[in-house]
């Protein structure tokens, strides 16, 4: 059974680029949730996705916005980046909108030079 | 400001004794915990989690304890591992943060044999 995934593993942008990180979450789970791990802090709640639709929303301008796909995976994307950005961006799948465990990915790191 | 602290960046502990991770909180609207278990390179695993009408949660050699009036809930490891050494988030949310986490910076362990 795979669990969450997420491509790519790696990224290098320049300012003022766009980017879309991608994740498919673990089978059965049609909640997918985005966070971000800037080094040395705890991962930070960008926002939600449940029934294709942004539920829930963390502290995070609108250059961040998301997709949910009728299969349940997302895409997240990153408008005008800049260098402040640069993090490891986890993924996190779950079933409905309980307060369940939620089951993250391995991540992708972005690097804004 | 920090909902979850985790105060001590780090831990040193000798394999078979027990580790103790503390968490503070802020937040008294917080009323569902988690620990998390990060190794390099891949996400965060699920560990235990303990509801705010619980005291206590057990599960094999991890156990949480929640102390509401303090803010202040830890997580116990008897024994040690050496397989325990990672990074240990402390995460909580609400119902108002609905399923969001609010996560801590984290607590490196290291478990010498």
């Amino acid at each position: 059974d795979a669990g969450v995934t997420q491509s790519p593993t790696h990224l290098i942008k320049t300012r003022g680029q766009q980017v879309t990180l991608r994740c498919s979450p673990k089978s059965g789970h049609d909640t997918v949730s985005w966070y971000q791990q800037a080094l040395g802090q705890g991962p930070q709640f960008i926002f939600q996705y449940y029934e294709e639709e942004e539920r829930q929303r963390g502290n995070f301008p609108d250059r961040f916005s998301g997709h949910q796909f009728p299969n349940y995976s997302s895409e997240l994307n990153v408008n005008a980046l800049l260098l402040g950005d640069s993090a490891l961006y986890l993924c996190a799948s779950s079933l409905g909108q309980g307060r369940g465990e939620q089951f993250f990915g391995p991540g992708t790191r972005l690097t804004v030079l | 400001d920090q909902q979850v602290k985790q105060n001590s960046p780090s831990l040193s502990v000798q394999e078979g004794r027990i580790s103790i991770l503390n968490c503070d909180y802020t937040n008294s609207m917080f009323d569902y915990f988690l620990w998390y278990k990060k190794y390099p390179a891949e996400g965060p695993t699920f560990l235990i989690s303990i509801s705010s009408i619980k005291d206590k949660n057990e599960d094999g050699r991890f156990t949480v304890f929640l102390n509401k009036s303090a803010k202040h809930l830890s997580l116990h490891i008897v024994p040690s591992q050496p397989g325990d050494s990672a990074v240990y988030f402390c995460a909580a949310t609400s119902n108002q943060a609905g399923t969001a986490l609010i996560f801590g910076k984290g607590t490196t362990l290291s478990v010498s044999s």
